[in-house]
């Protein structure tokens, strides 16, 4: 079992649709959270760490539920510019004060005019 | 600016060569990452280091090498022993519990 999973998608909506995705962890010592946005053939680039409280920036928003495991993205009033592909990364205690980070695989958005 | 540089951008091998990957970075991050991504594919661990001198294989970490001889710098060689290099090829650092951040990629193409 992966540690990090993430539905693949396509997920391909219309603009200003609202889109959700959904990325379950399942490592107990997963200590932090994050969405990175990966744009075709170009490095992986950080979209927001993710809390327990929620958090939003703009039209997205974040969220950590630690009692299920499970992390979520929200896109409101999706844009053409949206279109890329959502990673869910966990940062991982190891060993003592060892990190490791993990991906989930990628959710593909594509926003449609 | 502070930052994390991979070096080339393009890179072509023989078969049968061994190329070495730059990954530089001046962000005072202890720990520097190796992925490996293949077209519509996830990102795959290749090595990781947690601490100069040290460093852990990941889960495709067969024909690679890697040192660790100084905090800003995570060289990774890909073998000859690879027998299906061509790939995109990035590398990350991060600092505790905080965010990784990438370098720009190196895509390797055999020839």
């Amino acid at each position: 079992r992966k540690e990090v999973e993430q539905d693949p998608g396509p997920f391909n909506v219309p603009e200003g649709a609202t889109v959700a995705f959904n990325c379950t962890y399942s490592n107990s010592a997963s200590q932090s959270f994050f969405w990175y946005r990966q744009d075709c053939r170009k490095e992986p680039k950080l979209l927001m760490s993710v809390y327990s409280s929620g958090n939003e920036d703009g039209r997205f928003t974040a969220q950590l539920n630690r009692a299920s495991q499970y992390i979520s993205l929200l896109i409101r009033d999706s844009k053409l510019s949206d279109s890329a592909t959502y990673l869910c990364v966990v940062i991982i205690l190891v060993k003592g004060s060892a990190r490791q980070l993990t991906f989930g695989s990628g959710t593909q958005l594509t926003v449609l005019p | 600016d502070g930052g994390i540089t991979q070096s080339p951008k393009y890179l072509f091998r023989k078969e049968g060569q061994n190329v070495t990957l730059s990954c530089e970075q001046n962000l005072n991050h202890d720990a520097m990452y190796w992925y490996r991504q293949d077209p519509g594919q996830g990102l795959r661990l290749i090595y990781y280091s947690q601490i100069v001198n040290d460093f852990q294989k990941g889960d495709i970490a067969e024909g690679y090498s890697v040192s660790r001889e100084k905090k800003e710098s995570f060289p990774l060689t890909v073998t000859s022993a690879q027998k299906n290099p061509t790939a995109f090829y990035l590398c990350a650092s991060s600092m505790g519990p905080a965010e990784a951040f990438f370098g720009q990629g190196t895509r390797l193409t055999v020839v």
